[in-house]
Formats: C-alpha cells, sequence, structure tokens
C-alpha cells in the first residue's frame, strides 16, 4: 500500500493553521498513524487510528478521515510543533509510511 | 518507564553482516509485539520487519526479504535484526519499536543505531 502525504514542505508561522494531507493506494478503513520527527530524534506518535489523541499530545493536534483519504490538523501551531511529519497505515502487515511533509518556520 | 537501547550499528562492508540488538525495559516485553524501522541519512522512515510477542508470525519489507531476519528473546529482553548480504542502501539508522495492540501503532522508539555500508 503506497501512502502519499502533501504538501512535501510547507512553511508557516506561530499561530497559523495546518493541514497535511495523506493518501493511501487503497482503502484502508482507519488503520492510519500520524508521527512527528524532529532532527536527529526519534519519531514520536501524535495520532492513532485516524482521528485518536495519543496520550499526552496537546490537543490542537486532530486527525481524521477514512478510506484512503486522510488529514493531520494543527490548530494553532507553536514554536515546538516545527519538525517533519509522517503518516504510516497499519491495515496491511507490511506498514508503510508517508515520505513526510517537513514544516518549517516563515 | 518504557526503555528501549539499540546497539550493534557499525561500518561494514558490502555484502557483509550484522546484528543489531535492542534491549528493552519498563514494560512486559513478553506481551509485546515489536517493529524495526530504518531512515536513511536525509531521507524517511521505511518500516523493515515486524514479530509477534510470541515470535510468530514474522513479516518484512520486500527490499530486505531473504537477507534479513527478525528474532527476539523473551527471557532477555531483547529484540534483535541479523542482516546479512548487506547493501550501500541499507545505511540508515535502525530504530526499534513497540507495537501497541490496541490501536496498532508504534508507540515507543529507541533513539536508533547507525548502520553504514561502504568500502
Amino acid at each position: 500500500i503506497q501512502m502519499t502525504q502533501s504538501p512535501s514542505s510547507l512553511s508557516a508561522s506561530v499561530g497559523d493553521r495546518v493541514t497535511i494531507t495523506c493518501r493511501a493506494s487503497q482503502g484502508i478503513n482507519n488503520y492510519l498513524n500520524w508521527y512527528q520527527q524532529k532532527p536527529g530524534k526519534a519519531p514520536k506518535a501524535l495520532i492513532y487510528a485516524a482521528s485518536s489523541l495519543q496520550s499526552g499530545v496537546p490537543s490542537r493536534f486532530s486527525g481524521s478521515g477514512s478510506g484512503t483519504d486522510f488529514t493531520l490538523t494543527i490548530s494553532s501551531l507553536q514554536p515546538e510543533d516545527f519538525a517533519t511529519y509522517y503518516c504510516q497505515q497499519s491495515y496491511s502487515t507490511l506498514y508503510t509510511f508517508g515520505q513526510g511533509t517537513k514544516l518549517e518556520i516563515k | 518507564e518504557v526503555q528501549l537501547v539499540e546497539s550493534g550499528g557499525d561500518l561494514v562492508q558490502p555484502g557483509g553482516s550484522l546484528r543489531l540488538s535492542c534491549a528493552a525495559s519498563g514494560f512486559s516485553f513478553d506481551t509485546c509485539s515489536m517493529h524495526w524501522v530504518r531512515q536513511a541519512p536525509g531521507r524517511g522512515l521505511e518500516w523493515v520487519s515486524y514479530i509477534s510477542y510470541s515470535g510468530s508470525p514474522k513479516y518484512y519489507a520486500d527490499s530486505v526479504k531473504g537477507r534479513f531476519t527478525i528474532s527476539r528473546d523473551n527471557a532477555k529482553g531483547s529484540l534483535y535484526l541479523q542482516m546479512d548480504s548487506l547493501r550501500a542502501e541499507d545505511t540508515a539508522v535502525y530504530y526499534c519499536a513497540t507495537r501497541e495492540d490496541s490501536g496498532d501503532y508504534l508507540d515507543n522508539w529507541g533513539q536508533g543505531t547507525l548502520v553504514t555500508v561502504s568500502s
């Protein structure tokens, strides 16, 4: 299953609302997860099962979608949110990740 | 506190072998399925392999199938990745991660270990 994220990179300002899109090459129900990765660090789970917030993750992060189209939304960007974001499907036993979206400060 | 500590990364020549380890602590390792995920320098995340809590089943990405072998020792709280016939494109940071069963996602990650394949 191929996962395609858009955009590949995004410039935004603190306080902006940002949306990242992830599309699966076939239907995956809601088996879609989102991760945040900062330079030199391991990824961190943000959202699982398309819309469930991982414990400890701020409520400004939200996820939606089902089937083939999914979104990650950050309602009001904070300085610590500038990072790379990845979607990942767990519908297939062979997991796959999107190529990533790098969120940069404008 | 969940801790995952990878080790074994090194510089190895093409065609060579390497064994990575992941030492787990702070949770019930013997009831937790595990994954390996890698990241080539400057690139995105690539899922590599999965092993269930019992040791079977195991799954592999097409890019490593037939060359890599995942295993675990529940008594020692350790996960392994035996990598044979290594290629330049296997150069990456390798992470071990726990699978959260109810949500089917990777909820805890190690800090990673670097494998460099070069002559």
